[in-house]
């Protein structure tokens, strides 16, 4: 079946520039995870939803980052006036069912390029 | 939170088995143990879990001491295709009336196989 998809791939903004990533996950998958990959490092936690409410957004790095899931499916991370340290892989992850056992699955990311 | 510590990189002959460590000397009784890995440009892929017994599946077994403060994730047969970063992660319970708790990723094991 469909995995979690990510579009934009690749994005590439100048310094200033909003920007959002999507992110579709697997039909049916309560929790929503959004993650920040630097160069070399592993993912870190941006924010979680359960179905339609944000329940944790304390690894957005600022008030420039807003993540939404409105109907409880697709979710949208906003980036406004982006600055170079954004560069990095924005990764998706969604999940069956919320608890500790329920593994995630990640999309592949969209690589974000701020010139 | 309960953090692991992981060799930062490994090598394997290909049809070997290779076996990946990880402390977690601060687990917590209630802490899953999972396991993730990372191919180049792609997105981490759930390997394996486990609480306390040593756990199989089709890509991999999970060995887990009886004081819980490590555990070693063993591949029978290495392939090439098994190259990536290895995560072990503990299993941050966040309790939102369900339990439901992020991946609080460490830089991992960079996994080499060597034909």
């Amino acid at each position: 079946g469909a995995g979690v998809s990510q579009s934009p791939r690749y994005k590439v903004a100048k310094r200033g520039q909003d920007v959002a990533l999507r992110c579709d996950p697997i039909s049916g998958h309560v929790s929503l995870f959004w993650y920040q990959q630097a160069l070399g490092q592993g993912p870190e936690f941006l924010t979680y939803f359960q179905n339609e409410a944000q329940l944790d957004k304390s690894g957005l790095p600022s008030d420039r980052f807003f993540a939404e899931r409105p109907e409880g499916s697709v979710s949208t991370l906003k980036i406004q006036r982006t600055q170079q340290e954004d560069s990095a892989v924005y990764l998706c992850a969604s999940s069956l069912a919320q608890g500790q056992a329920s593994p995630l699955h990640f999309g592949n990311g969209t690589r974000l390029t701020v010139t | 939170d309960a953090k692991t510590t992981q060799p930062n990189s490994m090598e394997s002959n290909e049809e070997e088995p290779v076996h990946l460590p990880c402390n977690h000397s601060t687990i917590s009784g209630t802490d899953y143990i999972h396991w993730y890995r990372q191919l180049p440009s792609q997105g981490p892929e759930y390997v394996i879990h486990g609480l306390t017994s040593n756990v199989n599946n089709r890509m991999a077994s999970l060995a887990i001491a009886e004081d819980r403060k490590s555990s070693t994730l063993i591949l029978h047969r290495a392939t090439l295709r098994d190259a990536a970063v290895y995560y072990c992660i503990l299993r941050d319970r966040l309790d939102y009336g369900g339990s439901q708790g992020n991946l609080i990723f460490g830089k991992g094991t960079k996994l080499s196989v060597k034909p």
